[in-house]
């Protein structure tokens, strides 16, 4: 059971290339989302799912993509990557109550 | 978006020192998480609160689910140098059933 796992575990981007931030979980939860955290702002919601083939705006979504075709995974895209998105990003899943947060990813756009 | 109100902001202790944090919000709240974050890591969960006024221990830590059900409070007791990290509270808001983050409180414990 490895929980939530997130790859890759650092990014540098420059500006206005794409990329793919792949998210998996083997809890067999249902809801799963995308938070970034940046220095004084705590962790922002960007993009969540409720279920395979639902997903929905959190509160930052400009700029990321998501979809959800299986219960497993959980991709975030970035199809044109900006200075502002440099930050550290984190998947999590949930099942009912208590919320997992996998390792996170570290990106950089320059 | 929605914020709840964690303090303090930051806390530097010396080691087997008490701490105690906490929460509030303007929203009830129906389900109160705590979390640690270590440095690079991601957050990870340790303890969830289910009821008003419930009162639960996780080791060295005691967390409270307020009877107002709009805060929660995190004690530490006797910390240790591993204890450092950000701590966050995390509500489920009964309206809207969306997970609400605080801002964090950073520990730091000097041996």
């Amino acid at each position: 059971n490895a929980g939530v796992t997130q790859t890759p575990k650092f990014q540098v981007l420059k500006t206005g290339q794409s990329m793919t931030l792949q998210c998996a979980q083997d809890m067999n939860h249902e809801y799963m989302s995308w938070y970034r955290q940046d220095p004084g702002m705590g962790l922002r919601l960007i993009h969540y799912s409720v279920g395979a083939g639902i997903t929905d705006q959190g509160e930052v979504p400009n700029g990321y993509n998501v979809s959800r075709s299986t219960t497993e995974d959980f991709p975030l895209r970035l199809l044109s990557a900006a200075p502002s998105q440099t930050s550290v990003y984190f998947c999590a899943s949930r099942g009912g109550t208590e919320q997992y947060f996998g390792p996170g990813t570290r990106l950089t756009v320059t | 978006g929605q914020q709840l109100n964690q303090s303090p902001q930051s806390m530097f202790i010396q080691e087997g020192e008490d701490v105690s944090m906490n929460c509030t919000s303007s929203s009830i709240f129906n389900t109160w998480l705590w979390y640690k974050q270590d440095p690079g890591e991601g957050p990870v969960l340790l303890i969830a609160l289910y009821k008003a006024g419930e009162l639960t221990s996780n080791g060295r830590l005691t967390a409270q689910f307020g009877i107002t059900r709009k805060d929660s409070f995190l004690n530490i007791s006797a910390s240790i140098p591993s204890d450092v990290g950000i701590y966050f509270c995390a509500g489920r808001d009964g309206a809207t059933n969306k997970l609400i983050f605080g801002t964090g409180t950073l520990l730091a414990v000097q041996p």
